[in-house]
């Protein structure tokens, strides 16, 4: 089947500092890709909506400015964190769209802010 | 608005046991229903899936029927195995053009041999 990766699958970083994460789709090409974000023991929030070549779409109570989403080409999408704080942290999951109602999720990243 | 509640875990069960995950949803509209898993260390995958009212999905020994009248979406297997010990995601999808995704909370299943 499909496949998804991300990387790195774990970062630590200082607060104040920018992370980027990247999520690829290593055998199909994806025109949307999609951000969640998961906080432990609760589901998956969908943070942006990622379209090749065009700007992201993000969800109510989303900071743009913040999660900066690049969607350069139609295998990669990445989610940079700027100026993380503690509250930043997090685990960080993407999905690709192939087809209809088909999407295929990352492993995800942990993100730990100190 | 839209939403998905799922019955909270963990859930502990010996192999060959009968398992059922309660999944209830609100929605706008007519949602697509879905269930994933997780498997440790790995994304979530497409379990099953269910369209419109009264479908069953099925796959891997798991069903799940789309009960409109209840607004449920259970998830059902009659013998579990130790290797599907995992983590449980029921989601819906509004139809209406845009493809955004609502997950429950996950349910863990620790399956004992």
């Amino acid at each position: 089947g499909a496949v998804v990766s991300q990387h790195p699958s774990w970062v630590i970083c200082k607060s104040g500092t920018s992370v980027k994460i990247e999520c690829r789709s290593l055998d199909f090409q994806a025109t949307t890709m999609f951000w969640y974000r998961q906080f432990p023991k609760q589901s998956l929030m969908l943070m942006a909506t990622s379209n090749e070549g065009s700007k992201a779409t993000y969800e109510q109570g989303v900071e743009k400015d913040k999660f900066l989403i690049n969607h350069a080409s139609l295998t990669l999408s990445t989610l940079t964190v700027t100026s993380a704080h503690p509250e930043d942290s997090s685990f960080y999951i993407c999905s690709a769209r192939l087809d209809g109602d088909t999407q295929y999720f990352g492993p995800g990243t942990r993100l730990t802010v100190l | 608005g839209d939403s998905v509640t799922q019955m909270e875990g963990p859930v502990t069960l010996s192999e060959e046991a009968f398992l059922t995950i309660n999944c209830t949803y609100t929605a706008t509209g007519y949602p697509s229903l879905f269930w994933y898993v997780q498997y440790p260390g790995e994304g979530l995958q497409l379990l099953l899936k269910a369209t419109k009212a009264d479908d069953k999905g099925s796959n891997k020994g798991f069903e799940a029927t789309y009960r409109k009248e209840t607004t449920s979406f259970h998830l059902e297997k009659g013998s579990v195995q130790v290797s599907d010990s995992a983590v449980y995601f029921c989601a819906l999808r509004v139809n209406t053009g845009g493809f955004k995704t609502i997950f429950g909370a996950g349910t863990r299943l620790f399956v004992k041999a």
